[in-house]
C-alpha cells in the first residue's frame, strides 16, 4: 500500500475559518515536508520538520516519527490560500534516500 | 534498485568562479530535479527537466543553470559562484510519486 496517506483529498474553507491535513505514514519516517503547488505548478516548500512543531503566520505544522503521521493547520484561510498541498516524507538513509509524496490536498477557500 | 549518482560529492569553489555539478540515473526516469537544502531547511526547487535536452525553471532558478544532454545525466551549473550558493546540492530523478536522491554535493563558496 501506499507509504503516505494523504487526507483529505479535497477541502473548502470559508474565509476566516481554519482546518487540518493529515498525512499518516505507514513506516518511520526520518522527516517530513509540506509543499502548496503554485500557479506554475512549482512545489514552495512551507515546512521541514524533522521532529515537533514549526509556525509560520496562520500555519502550523507538526510530525510524530513515532506516531508516524504529520498534520498541517490553516487558521484564519484567506482567499489566497487555496491551491493544493502536498507532504512528503523522508525515507531511506544516507546515500539512498527517497522523498514520498502524499496524493495531495486541494484546498477551496471561499467568500 | 533506483541508482542516482551525484559528483563531486564535494566541493569548494571560489567567489565569482564556475562550478558544475553532475547527476547521473539509471532508472531511465523522465524526470530529474535538482534542489538545494540549507541547514535546518527543507528542500528547494532550482531546476528540472522531464526530457532530454529540455529544462524548467523551479523555484529558485536566479543564478543557476541546468543542462539535460541526456536522459541519464542533469547537470547544475553555477556561472559565477556566490557565497549565498553554499549549499548541499540534491538531485533527484523521479517514479510515481517517489523522489530517488543522490547521496548530494556539500558546496562551500569562499
Amino acid at each position: 500500500g501506499d507509504q503516505v496517506e494523504q487526507s483529505p483529498s479535497a477541502l473548502s474553507l470559508h474565509e476566516g475559518t481554519g482546518s487540518a491535513l493529515r498525512c499518516n505514514f505507514t513506516t518511520t519516517m526520518r522527516a517530513v515536508q509540506w509543499f502548496r503547488k503554485n500557479s506554475r505548478g512549482s512545489l514552495i516548500n512551507l515546512f521541514y520538520l524533522a521532529s515537533g512543531t514549526k509556525e509560520n503566520g496562520r500555519l502550523k505544522s507538526a510530525f510524530d516519527s513515532k506516531e508516524r503521521y504529520s498534520t498541517l493547520h490553516i487558521r484564519d484561510a484567506q482567499l489566497e490560500d487555496s491551491g493544493t498541498y502536498f507532504c512528503a516524507a523522508e525515507a531511506g538513509g544516507s546515500g539512498s534516500w527517497q522523498l514520498i509524496f502524499g496524493s495531495g490536498t486541494q484546498l477551496t477557500v471561499m467568500p | 534498485e533506483a541508482a542516482v549518482t551525484q559528483s563531486p560529492r564535494s566541493k569548494v569553489a571560489v567567489t565569482g568562479g564556475k562550478v558544475t555539478l553532475s547527476c547521473h540515473q539509471t532508472n531511465n526516469h523522465d524526470y530529474m530535479y535538482w534542489y538545494r537544502q540549507d541547514t535546518g531547511h527543507g528542500l528547494r526547487l532550482i531546476h528540472y527537466s522531464y526530457v532530454a535536452d529540455s529544462t524548467e525553471k523551479g523555484d529558485i532558478p536566479d543564478g543557476y543553470k541546468a543542462s539535460r544532454p541526456s536522459q541519464e545525466n542533469f547537470s547544475l551549473i553555477l556561472e559565477l559562484a556566490s557565497l549565498s550558493q553554499t549549499a548541499v546540492y540534491f538531485c533527484a530523478s523521479k517514479q510515481g510519486d517517489t523522489l530517488y536522491f543522490g547521496a548530494g554535493t556539500r558546496l562551500s563558496v569562499l
